[in-house]
């Protein structure tokens, strides 16, 4: 069964503190994707990677970055979290090639405080 | 740019009622459509797709067809269950653009007995 594993389901941070949000996926897919969900505004995508050390800004990045150090792991950082970050954030995985199915992680659902 | 444009929610109906939710979109190129479910709590799964003009895309009793001429992909079904309730995002993808998603804002079902 294909899996796209986010490391949280709940996470509450403080202002002000780096969180790290981890996503794994066993399905060597070559692209991977972090969206956030907000009612009303459906989902946004703040960065996605293509390859291993590779990555691209979405529509959002402003106060996150990522890392990709190995093909199955992207991790989405917010360098100093703001209440406007609470959300729900969620992974995404999908092969390379058109019309290609993205698989996506249950979401962690961030508070900052 | 690209974008994708779906009707307002909640929609409300009950249990064997004929579902509509529609969805049009903006793209450069020939995008591939999908249909996306999200049940409570879980991440997003791919419920429908097609990946050019005039095909059908169909699951679990729903359909859809790609409509160039109208640039639309309507979710259709035509008897909707109670577990049917969840939410609905219509999104597309591009050849150009590393086959990133673009999601509409999501359609939210209610379907009662």
């Amino acid at each position: 069964d294909v899996k796209v594993t986010q490391s949280s389901r709940y996470l509450v941070k403080r202002t002000g503190e780096k969180v790290f949000l981890e996503c794994v996926q066993d399905m060597d897919h070559e692209n991977m994707f972090w969206y956030r969900q907000d009612p009303g505004l459906g989902l946004r995508l703040i960065y996605f990677s293509y390859d291993v050390k590779m990555k691209e800004k979405g529509d959002i990045p402003e106060g996150y970055s990522v890392s990709r150090e190995k093909k199955e792991r992207f991790s989405l950082i917010l360098e100093s979290a703001s209440t406007n970050q609470t959300s729900m954030y969620l992974c995404a995985s999908s092969p390379q090639g058109d019309g290609t199915e993205a698989f996506f992680g249950q979401g962690t659902r961030l508070t900052v405080v | 740019g690209n974008s994708v444009t779906q009707m307002e929610g909640p929609v409300t109906l009950s249990e064997e009622a004929f579902l509509t939710i529609n969805c049009t979109y903006t793209a450069t190129g020939y995008p591939s459509l999908f249909w996306y479910v999200q049940y409570p709590g879980e991440g997003l799964q791919l419920l429908l797709k097609a990946t050019k003009a005039d095909d059908k895309g169909s699951n679990k009793g729903f359909e859809a067809t790609y409509r160039k001429e109208t640039t639309s992909f309507h979710l259709e079904k035509g008897s909707v269950q109670v577990s049917d309730s969840a939410v609905y995002f219509c999104a597309l993808s591009t050849s150009t653009g590393f086959q990133k998603l673009v999601f509409g804002t999501g359609t939210r079902l209610l379907v009662s007995p």
